[in-house]
């Protein structure tokens, strides 16, 4: 079956520090990949998603880097900042549909 | 617009009780989507629409019913709420149309079933 996990459930960093958050998946039938934050108390919110058949994709302050070979991705903050302190989660979708498929999440805190 | 909006935000309800959690979307999306999400694991998927008239089951059905007869509004209903259904709730919309678009989230009902 199809199945998204993460390597780490907590990750520290310090300010202004980059933070490395990765993902692990199982189906190579995906066509997307999806990486979410969500903030104590609120929904899931899109951060950014990758094809498939790409390798990286940039973003403000963020980078996805998709490795097919391995079935790794990884969401990369650049001078990570306080108001990044969160729980990240990668999904997993085909491209004719809408069922994402999550994985259980890495919290990711910010020292001062 | 208000983008998707639950309610209500929190529930407590004995077993046994029933119950239904609202979801609207102003977007005029065509899917719409109920996930679950329990402390440790990532969302899993419990109903989802491609359109009004039409709902499928998604990974964990079990125990909830829901309908679609509008393109705002998918209601997820708990006929008789256990204590394993204790969780916090999200609907989600995206334009689907068979393909893949950004989903958005709602912030979310927490239920306690007691």
């Amino acid at each position: 079956g199809e199945s998204v996990g993460l390597h780490l459930p907590t990750l520290s960093v310090q300010e202004g520090d980059n933070s490395i958050i990765n993902c692990a998946y199982s189906n190579s039938a995906s066509d997307y990949f999806i990486w979410y934050k969500q903030e104590s108390g609120k929904g899931p919110q899109f951060i950014i998603d990758i094809r498939s058949n790409m390798d990286k994709r940039q973003g403000q302050r963020v980078t996805v880097l998709l490795n097919k070979t391995v079935k790794h991705l990884s969401l990369q903050i650049a001078a990570t900042q306080p108001g990044d302190s969160a729980v990240y989660f990668c999904a997993s979708v085909r491209s004719s549909g809408d069922k994402l498929t999550f994985g259980t999440g890495t919290r990711l805190a910010v020292r001062p | 617009n208000a983008g998707v909006t639950q309610t209500p935000k929190f529930q407590v309800l004995k077993t046994g009780q029933s119950m239904t959690l609202q979801c609207a979307q102003d977007m005029n999306h065509e899917y719409m989507s109920w996930y679950r999400q329990d402390p440790g694991m990532g969302l899993r998927l419990i109903h989802y629409s491609v359109g009004a008239g039409i709902t499928d089951q998604g990974e964990v059905p079990n125990g909830y019913n829901v309908s679609r007869s509008t393109t705002e509004d998918f209601p997820l209903r708990l006929l008789s709420a256990a204590p394993s259904q204790t969780s916090v709730y999200f609907c989600a919309s995206g334009l689907g149309r068979g393909t893949y678009n950004e989903q958005f989230f709602g912030p979310g009902t927490r239920l306690t079933v007691l």
